[in-house]
């Protein structure tokens, strides 16, 4: 089974860096992924980890340890348009299984 | 192209009706799957197709069939749904990696509601 654990919400102010923990129990693993999706919309992808380590794309940084199942979301300089949810989600074989979302709200 | 287009955006249906969900993808990919997704919850997997072939399907209802004519497209037909059912029914489509998946493609989503 799947087992994906992400806090609900968190809120943050513009310009600001935050961090989105999601860890995982899989009875596999091909891949961790991170989404975002706006109220409304349908999820678009951010970022993809398949080994240990820091990958960086831009504003956003994701990061995994395979060893501890865990992974985290790097959302830096922080802007109105990034409120929205984050999902992180793990792959096993054709299964993409998604975390419940975190809600990130940015202030001005 | 990277787009994966789902028809219609917006469906209404009484729990007699019978009605088709499309999707339509041109990336060339090999693997197709349909989500669906309840307000403030994460999408849940129904069904996937590899080369065109059923490979999971999650013990989902059959008033829910899925098909895949071509490498293309993927429908979804509905029958004697229920109000339950009213949700928001995502596409995705990826490419076919060793061992997995690749990055999902979504659609922007049916919106169903049955009445």
């Amino acid at each position: 089974g799947q087992n994906i654990d992400q806090p609900t919400e968190m809120t943050a102010t513009e310009g600001a860096i935050v961090q989105i923990n999601c860890t995982y129990q899989t009875s596999g693993f091909n891949g961790l992924f991170w989404y975002q999706q706006h109220a409304g919309e349908a999820p678009t992808f951010l970022s993809y980890n398949v080994l240990d380590g820091l990958e960086e794309k831009g504003r956003f940084s994701s990061f995994l340890s395979r060893s501890k199942g865990y992974s985290y979301l790097l959302l830096k300089e922080l802007q109105m348009k990034d409120s929205a949810s984050y999902l992180c989600a793990v792959s096993n074989d054709y299964k993409l299984s998604f975390g419940a979302g975190t809600t990130v709200t940015v202030r001005a | 192209d990277t787009e994966v287009t789902q028809t219609p955006k917006h469906l209404v249906m009484g729990m007699t009706n019978k009605k088709s969900l499309k999707c339509e993808q041109h990336m060339g990919h090999r693997a197709m799957y349909w989500y669906k997704q309840k307000a403030k919850k994460p999408p849940e997997l129904m069904f996937v197709y590899s080369y065109e072939k059923l490979s999971i399907n999650e013990s989902v209802p059959s008033r829910f069939s899925p098909e895949c004519p071509n490498s293309s497209l993927l429908n979804l037909h509905l029958h004697a749904l229920q109000p339950e059912d009213s949700a928001l029914y995502l596409c995705a489509s990826s490419q076919i990696h060793r061992g997995g998946t690749g990055e999902l493609f979504f659609g922007e989503g049916s919106r169903l509601t049955v009445l």
